[in-house]
């Protein structure tokens, strides 16, 4: 079974441009989160998507956004981009069975920096 | 508030050396998980383990082993006989018993180099 698949790897851009990034999941693996992972700040919740709707958001700003689709697949936004925002951007996918601690599955990230 | 500390941020040791990893968490949470995740220098956060709030029982897995109290809000682990292959970072995060949310608060990390 694949494992999930954040594309790209690596992406560089500069401050004021807009970015997406996306993730796909283990098959069969219905929510979707995203975290954001710093040396300064650690790994933080971005946010987490369940049947393409929302059900968690992280402390962050309304510059950072993402979707789901029907297939489960995310992708996540980042416009205005600031130097702050250079990072490691994980995807993770779960099963996301109801009333459990779901063991959620990392990808290898994609590493934004912003100049 | 809900908070994962990881004091040590950084261990060396010798290869064969055994490696405690400490972990404390807060929360007001009555039922929780607990989870262990390791990440090697390629970035992806690998799964070790996870543990429900309400089993204390401690496990090993080959060289690996978790010890969870409750009573001190504690979930450390051990590698036995470390080996160069376990140099990663380790995170410790806690996660919900939820109907809506799989959110982990992560902790800070603690750098694992092991030494031939």
């Amino acid at each position: 079974k694949a494992g999930v698949t954040q594309t790209p790897r690596y992406l560089i851009k500069t401050r004021g441009q807009q970015v997406t990034l996306s993730c796909s999941p283990i098959s069969g693996h219905r929510s979707v989160s995203w975290y954001q992972q710093t040396p300064g700040q650690g790994l933080q919740f971005l946010f987490e998507y369940f049947s393409e709707t929302q059900r968690n958001k992280g402390n962050f700003p309304g510059r950072f956004s993402g979707r789901q689709f029907s297939n489960s697949r995310s992708e996540m936004n980042v416009s205005t981009l600031e130097l702050g925002d250079s990072a490691l951007y994980l995807c993770a996918s779960s099963l996301a069975v109801r009333g459990e601690g779901n063991i959620q599955y990392f990808g290898a990230g994609t590493r934004l920096s912003v100049l | 508030a809900q908070k994962v500390t990881q004091a040590q941020t950084e261990i060396s040791v010798v290869e064969k050396e055994d490696v405690t990893l400490d972990c404390v968490y807060e929360t007001r949470d009555t039922t929780y998980y607990l989870f262990w995740y390791k990440q090697p220098p390629s970035g992806e956060l690998v799964f070790l383990i996870r543990r429900n709030s309400f089993d204390e029982q401690n496990e090993i897995s080959g060289r690996y082993s978790w010890n969870f109290q409750k009573s001190t809000s504690s979930f450390n682990f051990t590698i036995t006989a470390s080996q160069v292959v376990d140099s990663a970072v380790y995170f410790c995060a806690l996660g919900p018993q939820s109907y809506n949310t799989d959110k982990l608060i992560f902790g800070t990390g603690t750098r694992l180099q092991v030494f031939p």
